[in-house]
């Protein structure tokens, strides 16, 4: 009965690298929403998914992030040209639906260290 | 937008006593609102949520409340056990943009034995 999944666990880059986050939902939810935590801070949304659709990425950062969903395949969040203050815990939710009171499950995220 | 406010911060209870944690919602078309538990190293769990045509929910030692015309919810654990010891976080949707979260800043729980 596997949750949310997202890989890796851990992510080391410098700077200027390329950051690629993984995020596979859980079985039968199609929507997928990625936050981000920094340090001792709540989880900031980022970007709102379905399948081969973008729906608000208005959380996004207009350079550098991007996101997608593909029809086959997990959620992909890329980060380029990866700055120090990239540095921050990643988490992905996923949803059976986009109805405003479907119940969001998280994975254990992936923790970005630039070095 | 939505802003979600929690407070308090930190909340240090003994073994057995209760636990309460508050939020105000700024959206008054918001109709779900989650609580999460995180411990160190994981990603939040969801452990109670209620919505907008409710006023308590109870699970076991947790309940929450909400008061929509005050648009504010609460937390209620009781008998705190060590295991509890972690960080929570409300959060409300935001109707018009999907099933989008406004999270609080959290509350850094730490039940003593």
């Amino acid at each position: 009965n596997a949750g949310v999944m997202q890989n890796p666990r851990h992510l080391v880059r410098r700077r200027g690298q390329e950051a690629r986050l993984r995020c596979s939902p859980m079985k039968g939810h199609s929507h997928v929403y990625w936050y981000r935590q920094l340090p001792e801070e709540g989880l900031k949304f980022m970007v709102y998914l379905q399948k081969e659709n973008i729906i608000d990425e208005s959380g996004m950062p207009k350079e550098r992030f991007s996101a997608e969903f593909p029809k086959e395949g997990p959620s992909i969040l890329r980060i380029q040209q990866v700055v120090r203050g990239d540095s921050a815990a990643y988490f992905c939710a996923s949803s059976p639906s986009g109805e405003g009171s479907q119940p969001q499950h998280f994975g254990d995220g992936t923790r970005l260290s630039i070095l | 937008g939505e802003n979600v406010e929690q407070h308090p911060s930190t909340l240090s209870v003994q073994e057995g006593d209760s636990a309460v944690i508050k939020c105000t919602y700024s959206d008054s078309a918001s109709n779900y609102f989650p609580w999460y538990k995180q411990e160190l190293g994981k990603g939040p769990q969801l452990i109670i949520d209620i919505r907008s045509n409710v006023g308590e929910k109870k699970d076991q030692r947790i309940a929450v409340t909400l008061n929509k015309t005050a648009k504010h919810f609460s937390l209620h654990i009781t008998e705190t056990q060590p295991e509890d010891s972690a960080v929570y976080f409300c959060a409300a949707n935001i109707r018009s943009a999907g099933n989008k979260l406004t999270f609080g800043g959290g509350t850094r729980v730490l039940v003593k034995p």
